[in-house]
């Protein structure tokens, strides 16, 4: 079983529609991450969760909201998406979030597309 | 604002070739550098992790050495194979400020058999 664990890997989904991602880290880490991918365009940071507490939110739509349960899952909840917001999102976790040595494991990531 | 830029964006080789790809940053206050490999439609797997201490790190064919004061870092890859054919992305921690990683655009290598 991978480190970080994503599902569904592809959703499609209608402005209107309400959907969530998943993710599941089994490497006992204590940060988790959601992270944008658009085509073109670097990788962009969403939230950081640090213990189950969110400790950095990157001016991200309320359309998009984190939700972290416990230190081993994180969830995207999504609501009235654009067309624009259609891309990968990858899902993240490290160690600890304040340990900047801690390298960061990804996720196989989710593809969104809004239709 | 960090900025990070990876020149070229695409590549491709002949198999066997050494070759090098390009990471320059805007900001040399950094903690550290890693690499990460991205295969299509895939997430991102960690390659190599340069602190700001450190000049270079090395992992099998793989090389990659840091130089902070002139905000660059090379990844070298020896002995080229198709296998490596993946896109290769770059990103500085901040030593200040968030602890956020900032990605470049990447590198998108292709080895020819």
């Amino acid at each position: 079983e991978t480190g970080v664990t994503q599902t569904p890997r592809h959703l499609v989904m209608g402005m209107t529609n309400k959907k969530s991602l998943k993710c599941e880290q089994h490497l006992g880490h204590n940060a988790m991450y959601w992270y944008k991918q658009s085509a073109k365009k670097p990788l962009e940071l969403m939230f950081v969760y640090s213990l189950e507490e969110r400790v950095e939110n990157n001016s991200v739509p309320s359309r998009f909201s984190p939700e972290c349960p416990n230190s081993s899952h994180l969830f995207l909840h999504l609501h009235t998406l654009q067309p624009e917001d259609s891309a990968l999102y990858l899902c993240a976790s490290s160690q600890d979030w304040t340990e900047r040595g801690n390298t960061i494991y990804f996720g196989e990531g989710s593809w969104l597309t809004v239709v | 604002k960090q900025e990070v830029t990876q020149i070229p964006a695409a590549l491709s080789v002949p198999e066997g070739e050494n070759l090098v790809l390009n990471c320059s940053f805007t900001d040399s206050a950094i903690y550290n550098l890693q690499w990460f490999r991205q295969d299509p439609g895939k997430g991102l797997t960690s390659l190599l992790l340069i602190q700001s201490s450190q000049r270079e790190q090395t992992s099998g064919r793989l090389n990659a050495s840091l130089d902070k004061s002139s905000g660059r870092s090379t990844l070298y890859i020896a002995a080229s194979q198709p296998g490596d054919s993946a896109t290769y992305l770059c990103a500085v921690r901040g030593r200040s400020g968030s602890e956020k990683l900032v990605f470049g655009k990447g590198t998108k290598l292709t080895v020819n058999p």
